[in-house]
């Protein structure tokens, strides 16, 4: 069965400082992985994705996303947060062998960004 | 363009009462879902649709019933609502094909659901 393990429930960074938002994820074949963000009141936005190539995928809103195949992460990153960064962010993952179309999420990393 | 439209976007409902939830997607997507919202886990999958004519259970599917009436329409059916399924739903679409793994999903605005 995929799944997907997100190991902090919040993240507290000061305003120009880089933030990383953690993932790892467990599948039987290949993974395709996702980011969303959600702000307060509103639905999930579609931030990036990793299907295949490149190990590190650029985003939305100046983020990046690092795939390390041994490590089984899919790492959230930013150099320089703003406090308009501050919201709920969550990984998703695909499994190439599960049938169907299913997406599973984490639980989710609140992140703080403080001015 | 409207995405994915969710109605409504509020509800309180009695121990016991049922209700339909609506959701409707205007980009021509195969796969539709519906997830629950829940503090501190994450987005859980309640039931998932495929393809127009197809449903699957996904983690939490206990009572609950789904209905996928056309391509456009997913509808999530509570027969008889308890506390426990007080929470936001979310309705997602992705793209044309079955197959099409590596599209990511679309995310309609959430419907707040308290039972009381």
């Amino acid at each position: 069965a995929q799944s997907v393990a997100q190991p902090e429930d919040q993240v507290n960074v000061a305003e120009g400082n880089p933030l990383t938002v953690k993932c790892t994820y467990s599948v039987s074949g290949n993974p395709y992985l996702f980011w969303y963000v959600q702000y307060p009141n509103r639905g999930l936005q579609f931030l990036l994705k990793y299907i295949t190539g490149d190990n590190l995928v650029k985003g939305s809103y100046g983020f990046e996303a690092e795939f390390n195949k041994s490590q089984t992460s899919f790492h959230l990153k930013k150099p320089s947060a703003l406090v308009s960064d501050s919201a709920l962010y969550f990984c998703a993952v695909r499994d190439s062998k599960a049938a169907g179309n299913k997406l599973t999420f984490g639980g989710g990393t609140r992140v703080l960004v403080k001015p | 363009n409207a995405g994915v439209t969710q109605t409504p976007k509020f509800q309180v409902l009695k121990t016991g009462q049922s209700m339909t939830l609506q959701c409707a997607q205007d980009m021509n997507h195969n796969s539709m879902y519906w997830y629950r919202q829940d503090p501190g886990m994450g987005l859980r999958l309640i039931y998932y649709s495929a393809s127009e004519g197809t449903t699957d259970k996904g983690e939490v599917p206990n009572g609950y019933n789904v209905s996928r009436l056309n391509k456009r329409e997913f509808s999530l059916r509570l027969e008889s609502a308890a506390p426990s399924q007080t929470s936001v739903y979310f309705c997602a679409s992705s793209p044309p094909s079955a197959g099409a793994v590596n599209t990511e999903a679309f995310f309609g605005q959430g419907t707040r659901l308290t039972v009381v």
